[in-house]
């Protein structure tokens, strides 16, 4: 069965180090979106992304965010510069050909900053 | 804010007791999914159900909807030790760019 896959696993980095969160959402999949989950809270959205440009962002995703799809199956997330509330499990998740289908989530990157 | 907010926050049961779970949200939609979430995993999407549907079925799981009162839930009958698990509704923002989370229901279900 197709899946999301999301790499690493676990990353730690220091306070002010740039990061970058791979993912592979699924072959025939058009939309790509970016989550964010603080340790016990919710789900939170960061953006969305289609035909190569951002088709949504929340207030979180500001300007030491960026995404990119470098090629025909990587999604990527950057944090340029992390600071220690950045400290989450973050999720990559895809849909496909039309909105408002389900999204396939990833396994999650747990990203810690110290 | 279109955030489903789901209710309870935490719900403990036996194996075998059927589960509900309830989820409000604030503005139209045009669907509502469910997902569950397993401690430190992603999430798996459960079910999906569309603004002009009242019922949907996916085995032991039965989701609602009742747009006038802009509430969901979502059951699981005959629980198994397995369905331990934290549950999410989430609807799309007004552009359907995105999906919205609510806070969910952790479930405890115990042998």
């Amino acid at each position: 069965e197709p899946e999301v896959t999301q790499t690493p696993s676990h990353q730690v980095t220091q306070m002010g180090q740039e990061v970058i969160l791979r993912c592979v959402p699924i072959s025939n999949h058009l939309y790509f979106y970016w989550y964010r989950q603080i340790l016990g809270q919710k789900v939170e959205f960061l953006v969305s992304f289609y035909n190569n440009e951002i088709s949504e962002k929340s207030e979180i995703f500001d300007d030491q965010f960026s995404v990119e799809r470098p090629d025909g199956s990587n999604f990527t997330l950057k944090i340029r510069s992390t600071k220690l509330e950045d400290s989450a499990m973050y999720f990559c998740a895809s849909s496909g050909d039309r909105r408002g289908t389900e999204a396939f989530f990833g396994q999650g990157t747990r990203l810690t900053v110290v | 804010s279109q955030q489903g907010e789901e209710d309870p926050q935490a719900l403990s049961i036996q194996e075998g007791e059927n589960a509900t779970m309830n989820c409000s949200y604030k503005t139209s939609i045009n669907n509502l999914q469910w997902y569950r979430q397993n401690s430190g995993r992603g999430l798996v999407h459960l079910i999906l159900i569309r603004s002009n549907e009242r019922e949907k079925h996916s085995g032991r799981l039965r989701v609602t909807l009742d747009t006038s009162k802009k509430s969901s839930s979502l059951l699981i009958t005959a629980s198994r030790a397995a369905d331990t698990a934290s549950y999410f509704c989430a609807t799309d923002n007004q552009a359907g760019t995105a999906l919205i989370f609510g806070k969910g229901t952790t479930l405890s279900v115990s042998s």
